[in-house]
């Protein structure tokens, strides 16, 4: 069965310092990937995905993820986070029109 | 473009209540997911709706049911509310079944069981 594997349940790190929030997926055959944050009392927004085609994925807010098949990860980076970035990532993997969601990892910034 | 539009954004109910909850999709899409978030349990998925059609459900008891209309929007309802069910309810639209577009959620909707 298919699963989604977020490593850390909460990271912190200070502000313009650099950040990896690490996800693993299971799965044997091709997937989607995507990445998801949550801002307090709002939905998800979609931040990347991976379809296909090259394995470094950039999205918004100067994100961006790096598909690695032989290690079956997904990993989110940003060079310098703000303030702004405290959030929840949830990783997601789709595959025969079914979405699986990680348990999500707060990013929690320091002053 | 609108956004994933769900109404209310805030319940009280009371245990053995039922509730309804509204999504209005993107223009245009027509796929509509539910999930249900909790702090202990995360991100669980409660259904699927393509074309007025559920295509997945996931592990809830037949309390939980949802339908969806020919303008795309969908409701899901609680019957018989018990503490436990007290969580944001997110609604998701998508072009069409996930095959890759991602979806876009809507602000949810915070129901609090009593």
């Amino acid at each position: 069965a298919q699963s989604v594997t977020q490593l850390d349940s909460q990271v912190p790190v200070f502000e313009e310092a650099p950040v990896e929030l690490r996800c693993n997926y299971s799965s044997s055959v091709s997937v989607y990937l995507f990445w998801y944050v949550q801002y307090p009392n709002q939905g998800l927004q979609l931040l990347l995905k991976y379809l296909s085609g090259s394995t470094l994925v950039k999205g918004i807010n100067g994100f961006e993820a790096e598909f690695n098949k032989s290690q079956t990860s997904f990993h989110l980076r940003k060079p310098s986070v703000h303030i702004s970035d405290t959030a929840e990532y949830f990783c997601a993997a789709s595959r025969d029109d079914k979405i699986i969601f990680g348990k999500g990892t707060r990013l929690h910034i320091l002053p | 473009k609108a956004g994933v539009t769900q109404t209310p954004r805030y319940l009280i109910k009371t245990r053995g209540q039922q509730v309804t909850l509204s999504c209005s999709p993107i223009s245009g899409h027509r796929s509509v997911s539910w999930y249900q978030q909790t702090p202990g349990q995360g991100l669980q998925f409660l259904f699927e709706y393509f074309s007025e059609t559920q295509r997945n459900k996931g592990n809830f008891p037949g309390r939980f049911s949802g339908r969806q209309f020919s303008n795309s929007r969908s409701e899901m309802n609680v019957s018989t509310l018990e503490l436990g069910d007290s969580a944001l309810y997110l609604c998701a639209s998508s072009p069409g079944p996930e095959g890759g577009y991602g979806y876009t959620f809507g602000s949810g909707t915070r129901l609090t069981v009593v």
